[in-house]
């Protein structure tokens, strides 16, 4: 499977400090996406990075990924209250069965306390 | 602020009846996209269609989950008979693509409660 792996299942750090959250896969992916879902809200797309980039940048969100070790981050700086969420890594590629999809891990869930 | 949206926003019922959730995609998305999330196997795939073709349907239990798009502005799923097993959030996703799966737009979803 190429599900992605997020880690750690739950982080709580305080208002103003930075959030790393991490993402592992197994199989080759042609990019990798992060979103974030709200408690009892679908998920909201972040950012997407490609295969053949190894950084990426949105506003406070800054996305790597390493191919050589199947792995992505996401970092958050200068955290707020409103970041609090779930946060899902989604490697896309080919599943077992051939189609083209997104594959979704279990999700990183963040608490920022004011 | 175009989105998707999903009706009902909650559903519950007895074991054994059946269950119709709705979807509208974005307008001008080619593909949708049905999930199922729970707590123990976070967010699976069930189906997608793309162009209203069913693409991948292997994440569905074939013998009670059907899946429709009976035209562009409109998916369905359905189950039946229902199992307490298939209480979940289920998530309609659409998105534009060109020949590759890139950003999916998502639902509210629907949390079905099966007793």
């Amino acid at each position: 499977s190429q599900q992605g792996e997020e880690d750690p299942q739950a982080l709580s750090i305080q208002e103003g400090e930075n959030a790393t959250m991490n993402c592992s896969y197994k199989t080759s992916i042609n990019n990798l996406q992060w979103y974030r879902q709200n408690s009892g809200r679908g998920l909201v797309h972040l950012i997407l990075i490609r295969s053949n980039e190894r950084e990426k940048h949105s506003g406070r969100l800054r996305v790597t990924l390493d191919t050589s070790k199947k792995s992505s981050s996401l970092l958050i700086t200068a955290s707020r209250a409103a970041d609090t969420a779930s946060y899902f890594c989604a490697t896309a590629g080919y599943s077992g069965a051939g189609s083209y999809q997104l594959t979704f891990g279990k999700g990183t869930k963040l608490s920022v306390i004011p | 602020d175009a989105r998707v949206t999903q009706t009902p926003r909650h559903k519950v019922t007895e074991m054994g009846q059946e269950v119709t959730m709705r979807c509208q995609p974005i307008l001008g998305h080619n593909t949708v996209f049905w999930y199922r999330q729970t707590m123990m196997q976070g967010l699976e795939l069930l189906a997608y269609f793309r162009n209203r073709a069913p693409l991948d349907d292997s994440g569905m239990p074939k013998d009670r989950f059907s899946a429709e798009m009976p035209d562009a502005t409109l998916a369905t799923l359905k189950i039946q008979p229902s199992e307490p097993r298939d209480s979940a959030v289920y998530f309609c996703a659409s998105g534009l693509y060109g020949g590759q799966a890139d950003t999916q737009y998502f639902g509210p979803g629907t949390r079905l409660t099966v007793l």
